[in-house]
């Protein structure tokens, strides 16, 4: 166990649809990292924010977003679903800002039917 | 551009039959190459981070070398636990971003 929750676990929904992701990181870490994985791309990186400010930015689109609360958790929100959006969803944690150890949640499934 | 590309994409090996992963990186600035383990349907688990050529690291039977272009992974007299997916990624110089290859396969055959 990596210490990373995220949730839920699988998301089915529909195309133009919205859904938000959510992802509790290690105690104590004050990074979350947003990745997406699929067949053809791959693990790729979207976003990253630090104690609640962004600090790094991938190649996400202008439909996705996503923040850091206070409590250090992070939503990832993404909205006019299509179908090339079902992937695997990871969220990562780590203790400072820079390139370190990650500690990988189990992932959000989505599927855009 | 930045790019990460592991070879091969698949590798089959018996138990006890020892051989490499290869990965070779562009990037304009490394800072770090990073070796993590993919079980199916579980987030990537971090292994080893290498900063600079001729750095190597060990843990039980993997083995990671890093030159200015590639990184090496050895595994050792593998065993079926052993069976993954490795994935390879460098860090660049915006922030904690990660670039990762598609990584490699690896089945082990009791």
């Amino acid at each position: 166990d990596s210490g990373v929750t995220q949730t839920p676990k699988h998301l089915i929904t529909a195309t133009g649809q919205r859904v938000t992701l959510r992802c509790s990181p290690r105690s104590g870490d004050l990074s979350v990292y947003w990745y997406q994985q699929s067949l053809d791309q791959g693990l790729q990186f979207l976003i990253q924010y630090y104690n609640g400010e962004e600090r790094a930015k991938g190649n996400i689109l202008e439909r996705f977003s996503a923040q850091q609360f206070p409590d250090l958790h992070s939503e990832l929100n993404l909205s006019s679903l299509e179908l090339g959006d079902s992937a695997l969803y990871f969220c990562a944690s780590s203790v400072g800002s820079s390139h370190e150890k990650l500690f990988f949640g189990s992932g959000t499934q989505l599927s855009v039917l | 551009e930045d790019q990460v590309t592991q070879s091969p994409e698949a590798l089959r090996l018996q138990e006890g039959e020892s051989s490499s992963l290869n990965c070779s990186y562009t990037v304009s600035g490394l800072r770090g190459l990073f070796w993590y383990r993919q079980d199916p349907g579980k987030g990537p688990e971090f292994l080893f981070t290498l900063y600079s050529a001729g750095e190597e690291k060990e843990k039980e039977r993997l083995k990671a070398t890093l030159t200015k272009k590639e990184s090496f992974l050895h595994i050792t007299a593998p065993k079926p636990e052993d069976s993954a997916t490795y994935l390879c990624a460098v860090g660049d110089n915006q922030g904690g971003k990660l670039i990762f290859g598609q990584g490699t396969e690896l089945s082990v055959k009791p």
